[in-house]
Parts: structure tokens; C-alpha cells; sequence
């Protein structure tokens, strides 16, 4: 088992260009995270998946949108890059929502020029 | 200020000695779970407790919630250069407004000198 995948793993962009990262899992888990991660900030909660066909906001939600293909796949976009948002991006997944355990993917470090 | 406080933000022990990091919120726990982190790498987990008083152990690393669940520590035994990295707490927190929010700490650099 992979668990979870990210790609790309490094990215440069110019501010208001768009990308999109990518997201998998195969340990048929329900429920998807996306986090970024900032010096002395810990990690932060942008959009979350309960289950297949819904999507909610996490604490930093604006600047993204997210797209829940189908059970294994979430994806994060950035329509327009700001440099506010270079950070590390973490995609997790859990079997369900509360207290289940967290698995997360390698990151994808994102640098907005 | 941070819902979940690690202490101390950074480390430097020397090969085979004891160490203990700290998780502190105010508020009650439900679910406390430890990670580590290797730079560039992503967060891999290590335990969970969720019973006030429970302790876990796994290799030499041993995790404790107090009894109040407001407090965890993690105290690794004879460490070693491969304990080396980034940990952090993370937790669900009481009152929290968020499906599955988990609330982390900033994390404890750890250094090991050989």
C-alpha cells in the first residue's frame, strides 16, 4: 500500500497563476484533509472531506477550492497565487471523521514569487 | 496563543540520553495523538491516547495523557540520531466547531548529536 500520495512534491509559481495538487489514497478511507503547514503556525486545516460528494472549510479556507473526485482522490486548487500562500501542503486522510487517526501523504512544498 | 502548546520549540540532547517533550491545553482532550515529522517528508504517526491516565509505549518512546486529559508527554529512552526530526501533537479539542478538526501543536525540533 502507497497510503497517501501528493504530487508534484515542489513547485514554483508566479503570484496569480493557478495549479492544482493532487491527492490519493488506497486505504478506502472516507474522510480527506488538506492542511498547510507554516513556520511557528503549526498546521492548519484549509478544506476537509467527510465522505464522497461533500466538502466543507477548514480554519483557512479562502484562496483555495477543493474537489473530491471520487473516495480515493481530493484535490486542492489555487486560482489565483498569492505569495501569502507559500507553505508546505499536507493532504491526510482517516477512515472516518472524529478521533480517527490521521494518515498523512509527503507534502508538497509550494513557493508563490 | 496556540489552543495546544508544545514545550520546549526546540531540542539538542546528546546520543543515548532521556528526553521529554511536553503538550499543554486548556481545554480537555479528546484524542491526542503524536507525530514526527523528517524535513521534507510528510508527518508520520507514532500514538494516540484518549483515556486520562493512558500510556503507550512503542520502541523506546513512550507517551503518557495525564489524568485530567490536558496534558500528554512523550519521553524517548537512550536516544539515538535516528529520533532526530520535528514532533508534534495533535488533538481534538473540546468545544471544537470543526468535523474532524485536529488542533496541532507547532511542534519540538529535536537534535541529536552523536
Amino acid at each position: 500500500n502507497a497510503g497517501v500520495t501528493q504530487t508534484p512534491k515542489f513547485q514554483v509559481l508566479k503570484t496569480g497563476q493557478s495549479m492544482t495538487l493532487q491527492c490519493a489514497q488506497d486505504m478506502n478511507h472516507n474522510s480527506m484533509y488538506w492542511y498547510r503547514q507554516d513556520p511557528g503556525m503549526g498546521l492548519r486545516l484549509i478544506y476537509y472531506s467527510a465522505s464522497e460528494g461533500t466538502t466543507d472549510k477548514g480554519e483557512v479556507p479562502n484562496g483555495y477550492n477543493v474537489s473530491r473526485l471520487n473516495k480515493r482522490e481530493f484535490s486542492l486548487r489555487l486560482e489565483s497565487a498569492a505569495p501569502s500562500q507559500t507553505s508546505v501542503y499536507f493532504c491526510a486522510s482517516s477512515e472516518t471523521g472524529f478521533t480517527d487517526t490521521q494518515y498523512f501523504g509527503p507534502g508538497t512544498r509550494l513557493t508563490v514569487l | 496563543s496556540q489552543e495546544l502548546e508544545q514545550s520546549p520549540q526546540s531540542l539538542i540532547v546528546q546520543e543515548g540520553k532521556n528526553l521529554t517533550i511536553n503538550c499543554t491545553s486548556s481545554k480537555t482532550l479528546y484524542g491526542l495523538y503524536w507525530y514526527k515529522q523528517k524535513y521534507g517528508e510528510g508527518l508520520i504517526f507514532l500514538m494516540m491516547l484518549q483515556k486520562g491516565g493512558e500510556e503507550k509505549s512503542h520502541e523506546k518512546i513512550t507517551a503518557k495523557l495525564d489524568e485530567k486529559k490536558q496534558q500528554s508527554s512523550l519521553h524517548i529512552t537512550a536516544s539515538q540520531p535516528s529520533h532526530a526530526g520535528i514532533y508534534l501533537c495533535g488533538a481534538f479539542l473540546a468545544g471544537g466547531t470543526s468535523y474532524g478538526k485536529l488542533t496541532f501543536g507547532q511542534g519540538t525540533i529535536l537534535t541529536v548529536h552523536p
